[in-house]
Formats: C-alpha cells, sequence, structure tokens
C-alpha cells in the first residue's frame, strides 16, 4: 500500500530557531517521487520540492533544505531561521508510478512561528 | 504566466442542495486533478482528467459526484444532493507532463463548501 505518515501535527517555534518537519512513506514501487507542498492561511497549496527515488543527495535552496533516505523511507524537510512567513501547513506527497500517478498526501503538520 | 483559477471561493448551502465548481488549468497544461480536502486532513484526490478523458475516478462518490472537462480545458465539478460530509475544501490542480511521474501538479486557491 502506498502511505505517507507526517507524525508531527503542530509544531511551535520562535523566530529564528530551525524546525523540521518529519515525513515517512511506504510504496513497493522501486520508481516513485516524493514532493513537499506549502499551504498558507490562504489555502493555496504551493509546490516546494519533487525529488526522485534515485536521487539521494540532499537539497538545500536558500532556508530550505531536505534530506531523504531511503533506508528509512523518510524525506525530511527543515527551515532554518525560521520566519513568521513560513507559518503555514506543510504537507508530504508521494507519487508512484501505478495508479495513474496520483499524489498520496501526509495528513500535513501545522507550523507557527512566532515573533 | 497565470496560476489556476477556480471560483467561487466560497459556497454556503443547505444539505441536499446542489453546488457546482469551476476550475480553469494553467494555460497548456493537458492534465487536471480534483482534490477534496476535509479540514484536517491532507488532499484526496476524486478525479484525474487527461484532456477531455477521465484516467482516474476511483475515490469520486459517483452518486452524488460528477465532473466533467469540455474541450479539454475548463473543468466543473458538481454534487448532487450535497451531504453534511462534503463540507471541504475543493482543490483543483494541473499539469503539464503526460502523467509521467515526474509531473509537478499546480494548484488554485480552492473552493471551500459549507454545507449545512
Amino acid at each position: 500500500a502506498q502511505k505517507v505518515t507526517q507524525a508531527q501535527t503542530e509544531i511551535s517555534v520562535v523566530e529564528k530557531e530551525d524546525v523540521t518537519l518529519d515525513c515517512v512513506y511506504e510504496t513497493r514501487d522501486t520508481t516513485y517521487y516524493l514532493f513537499w507542498y506549502k499551504q498558507p492561511p490562504s489555502g493555496e497549496l504551493v509546490f516546494l520540492i519533487r525529488r526522485n527515488s534515485f536521487d539521494e543527495q540532499n537539497e538545500i535552496s536558500g532556508r530550505y533544505s531536505w534530506n531523504f533516505q531511503k533506508s528509512t523511507s523518510s524525506f525530511n524537510f527543515t527551515i532554518t531561521a525560521s520566519q513568521v512567513v513560513d507559518s503555514a501547513v506543510y504537507f508530504c506527497a508521494l507519487r508512484f508510478s501505478g495508479g495513474y500517478n496520483k499524489l498520496i498526501f501526509g495528513a500535513g503538520t501545522r507550523l507557527a512561528v512566532h515573533p | 504566466e497565470a496560476g489556476v483559477a477556480q471560483s467561487p471561493r466560497y459556497k454556503i448551502i443547505e444539505k441536499r442542495q446542489s453546488v457546482a465548481f469551476w476550475c480553469n488549468p494553467i494555460s497548456g497544461h493537458a492534465t487536471l486533478y480534483w482534490y477534496q480536502q476535509i479540514l484536517g486532513q491532507g488532499p484526496k484526490l476524486l478525479i484525474q482528467f487527461q484532456n477531455n478523458g477521465v484516467v482516474d475516478d476511483s475515490q469520486l462518490p459517483k452518486d452524488r459526484f460528477s465532473a466533467e472537462r469540455l474541450k479539454g480545458v475548463d473543468s466543473t465539478l458538481k454534487i448532487q444532493p450535497a451531504k453534511l460530509e462534503d463540507s471541504a475544501v475543493y482543490l483543483c490542480a494541473s499539469s503539464s507532463v503526460l502523467a509521467g511521474p515526474a509531473d509537478t501538479q499546480y494548484f488554485g486557491p480552492g473552493t471551500r463548501l459549507t454545507v449545512l
């Protein structure tokens, strides 16, 4: 079965703290893609990153970084020096080769960054 | 480049009434998706179109939900009759590659439906 688990329901930090959002996935496919989306209060899902199953290289983009580890089926997301504008719900999603490539989303992690 | 457009943004109806949502995808995107997002949960795919053909509607409650994508561009999602449990945000997304695994979906702002 295909599944994404985001165990952290809510995280609250003070501005400038680093924060890591956890994502664990399950799939029997050898070819799959993992995504992170941000959903601010406005409601629109904003694409952040896509990673394929053959590329375990970590990625850094400004204050954002992603750690993909196939050995533990995890794709964690770290925000360095968090800002109030980072407050949102963050979703991890899995897309696999079967099932018409639909996205399977986790339940999301609500991040609140306080000044 | 304009993003995915959806209307209305908000809708409140009584149970057993009908409602329709509209989506205009990013220009040139062949694949269109409708998702249902219940409060506190991640989005769940309802239906996926490739041009104007249905690719996957396995999770669409077909006794009350219907969707169409005429001419392979705009799409309409309808609920008739609505139930209380249909209260959710309905998100439309589109993508540009032929439903390949590298395809990235871009989402609209959603329609928040409240059924009383």
